[in-house]
């Protein structure tokens, strides 16, 4: 089975940095991948990674270490339109199934 | 290319009657997940299929669910005999292939309420 945890709320500042941090367990691992979703929207692709170290796009970086069964997504210069919520979700080890966590809910503040 | 297309958007039902949402994945797509949500959680995944075929219901209960991805048309979710706690939003994702990076493409979702 697969255990998700990632926190569910967070708030900061515009502007700012905000790390969102994500741990896992899962039977098996074939990468993983982050969604930001608005409300009353749908789900859109983040990132997805594969290997340990961090991923760098744009304003978001995804950093995963298999090892310790942690990611996270880093946001940086924060826009008010940020303000989503963000899952986290790893790939099955036949590569055909993502199973999200809860998701956290970030709200950016002016 | 249209995207994933999911339609009814919002679809209002009374108890013990059926729902039927429909999903078109992605042109080129042959790969269809369907995911709930319930307000303020995550996505559970509850069905995947391929064309003709279902390749994982693990996530779907055993009564009133269904799910299908015939040869021709849409996929589509049924609920039957729907009750207060199906009320949620069902969301679709469609994928070129299941292996490696799967990126999944997300309808907008169809808003359930039951009565």
């Amino acid at each position: 089975g697969q255990n998700i945890d990632q926190p569910t709320e967070m708030t900061a500042t515009e502007g700012a940095i905000v790390q969102i941090n994500c741990t896992y367990q899962t039977s098996g691992f074939n990468g993983l991948f982050w969604y930001q979703q608005h409300a009353g929207e749908a789900p859109t692709f983040l990132s997805y990674n594969v290997l340990d170290g961090l991923e760098e796009k744009g304003r978001f970086s995804s950093f995963l270490s298999r090892s310790k069964g942690y990611s996270y997504l880093l946001l940086k210069e924060l826009q008010m339109k940020d303000s989503a919520s963000y899952l986290c979700a790893p790939l099955n080890n036949a590569g055909n199934m993502l199973t999200f966590g809860g998701g956290t809910r970030l709200m950016v503040k002016p | 290319n249209a995207g994933v297309m999911q339609n009814p958007r919002h679809l209002v039902r009374r108890r013990g009657q059926e729902a039927r949402l429909r999903c078109s994945p992605m042109k080129g797509h042959s790969h269809v997940y369907w995911y709930r949500q319930l307000p303020e959680e995550g996505l559970k995944f509850m069905v995947y299929l391929q064309k003709e075929n279902i390749i994982d219901e693990s996530g779907m209960p055993k009564e009133r669910f269904s799910a299908e991805f015939p040869k021709e048309g849409p996929s589509i979710l049924r609920i039957q005999q729907v009750v207060r706690g199906d009320s949620a939003a069902y969301f679709c994702a469609s994928s070129r292939s299941p292996s490696g990076a799967n990126v999944l493409t997300f309808g907008a979702g169809s808003r359930l309420t039951v009565l």
